[in-house]
């Protein structure tokens, strides 16, 4: 079976711009959630999706934004990009949401944002 | 709140001998706890979970971490490290029965030298 997929792999935009990236869960997956890695950090949490519905949402700007689709696909869309955007953003799905038992979250590859 | 600490940076350890990677968390309530590696250009990788049960869990690739709630740690451990267990481990904490997400120390770097 194929695990989560993430596109773009590595990406480059000027500071202003706005982004979009995507996530594929696992097949029967159906939460879906974004965190940040900065260089020299742990992941840190942005948003959690659950069937389709928003569920969780860290520290971050409202400049940060995702949505889940039907087929529990998602992206993740940031605006208005700052240089300290630049990080490597990864996708986690699990099969049912974060309420659940000791429920585990299996990340993709990630796509590696630069802003200059 | 919750949090997780991974004291060390960097752990050096020869090919052959055995390794321990610290971690310790803090959460109210019982806690739910996990352990990732990241290769360099890569995502991060499940090795083991803690949700209830026996204290010493055992996961992939010949790790097992034990979980001490009196010390509230979760040590990631293996018998033998090869050198291909080199990466970034990751130590993630979230609270039992609650819809929160996984809060992860900064890591920590496991070099094995042959």
């Amino acid at each position: 079976d194929a695990g989560v997929t993430q596109s773009p792999t590595h990406l480059i935009k000027t500071r202003g711009q706005q982004v979009t990236l995507r996530c594929s869960p696992i097949s029967g997956h159906k939460s879906v959630s974004w965190y940040q890695q900065v260089l020299g950090q742990g992941p840190q949490f942005i948003f959690q999706y659950y069937e389709k519905e928003e569920r969780g949402r860290g520290n971050f700007p409202d400049r940060f934004s995702a949505r889940q689709f039907p087929n529990y696909s998602s992206e993740l869309n940031v605006n208005a990009l700052l240089l300290g955007d630049s990080a490597l953003y990864l996708c986690a799905s699990s099969l049912r949401g974060l309420s659940g038992r000791g429920e585990t979250q299996y990340f993709g590859p990630g796509t590696r944002l630069l802003v200059l | 709140a919750q949090s997780v600490a991974q004291p060390e940076d960097q752990v050096n350890v020869a090919e052959g001998n055995p390794l321990t990677v610290k971690c310790t968390y803090s959460v109210s309530g019982n806690p739910y706890l996990f352990w990732y590696v990241q290769y360099p250009n890569r995502g991060l990788q499940f090795l083991l979970k803690y949700i209830t049960g026996d204290n010493l869990v055992k996961g992939s690739y010949g790790f097992e971490a034990e979980f001490n709630k009196s010390q509230t740690s979760f040590h990631l451990k293996k018998p033998s490290a090869l050198v291909s267990d080199s990466a970034l481990y990751f130590c993630a904490v979230r609270r039992s029965g609650s819809n929160t997400p996984l809060v992860f120390g900064k890591g920590t770097r496991l070099s094995v030298i042959a």
